[in-house]
């Protein structure tokens, strides 16, 4: 069946503007967490949502990063005011339930360069 | 606050030789899982282990959990070149919030 997908599967944006990232979890899943990537590093955790709700986002560097999952199935990432900083892998995983653990299958994520 | 250490970082062993890669972490955990990552690819979910005394194998990798110890380790026996890849491990507390903290990876490099 269909895995874990990720649009765009690359983006580059110019300092200050404003950016979107889509992830589509496999159908069922009640579980999506978002990650962020930079060379080198393991994944970085953002947001975890349990179904339309986000469950901690604590990971959320600052308030220009802001997620949603308004039908409990796709969610899209949206950083404000965007910085070179951001630019990384943003990662976008699904688990079947989130909360008794289990495997997190992951897409392929979205490679930010911001300029 | 939790935090994942992984050792070695990097790893550069022949075919055919065992080994170990090993994976710290600071608090009771809940769950802890390894993953696979080939260069420019997403992550593989390779084990999760749930609990203390846990053994998983699949192939040429096995892993173990030790909660008392809290250790976890990745066991690679008679490498073949296509295990060539970076693998991490990461560690939840589920039960006290919902963040999976990653260990920095360790980059594997298995010559033929």
């Amino acid at each position: 069946g269909a895995g874990v997908s990720q649009t765009p599967s690359n983006k580059v944006t110019e300092k200050g503007k404003y950016v979107e990232l889509r992830c589509d979890p496999i159908s069922g899943h009640t579980a999506l967490y978002w990650y962020r990537q930079s060379l080198g590093q393991g994944p970085e955790f953002l947001i975890y949502f349990q179904g339309t709700g986000a469950a901690d986002d604590s990971g959320l560097p600052n308030d220009r990063f802001f997620a949603v999952r308004p039908e409990g199935s796709v969610s899209t990432l949206k950083i404000q005011r965007t910085e070179r900083g951001d630019s990384a892998v943003y990662l976008c995983a699904s688990s079947l339930v989130g909360a008794s653990g289990g495997l997190q299958y992951f897409g392929p994520g979205t490679r930010l360069t911001v300029l | 606050e939790l935090k994942v250490e992984q050792n070695p970082l990097f790893l550069s062993m022949q075919e055919g030789k065992n080994y170990t890669i090993y994976c710290n972490y600071s608090t009771t955990s809940d769950r802890l899982y390894w993953y696979r990552q080939d260069p420019g690819k997403s992550l593989e979910s390779l084990f999760v282990l749930l609990s203390n005394g846990a053994v998983k194998q699949e192939g040429r990798l096995m892993a173990s959990l030790d909660t008392k110890a809290r250790l976890s380790t990745l066991h690679i026996t008679a490498a073949v070149h296509d295990l060539s890849a970076t693998y991490f491990c990461a560690v939840d507390m589920t039960s006290r919030d919902d963040k999976i903290i990653f260990g920095k990876g360790t980059r594997l490099h298995i010559l033929p």
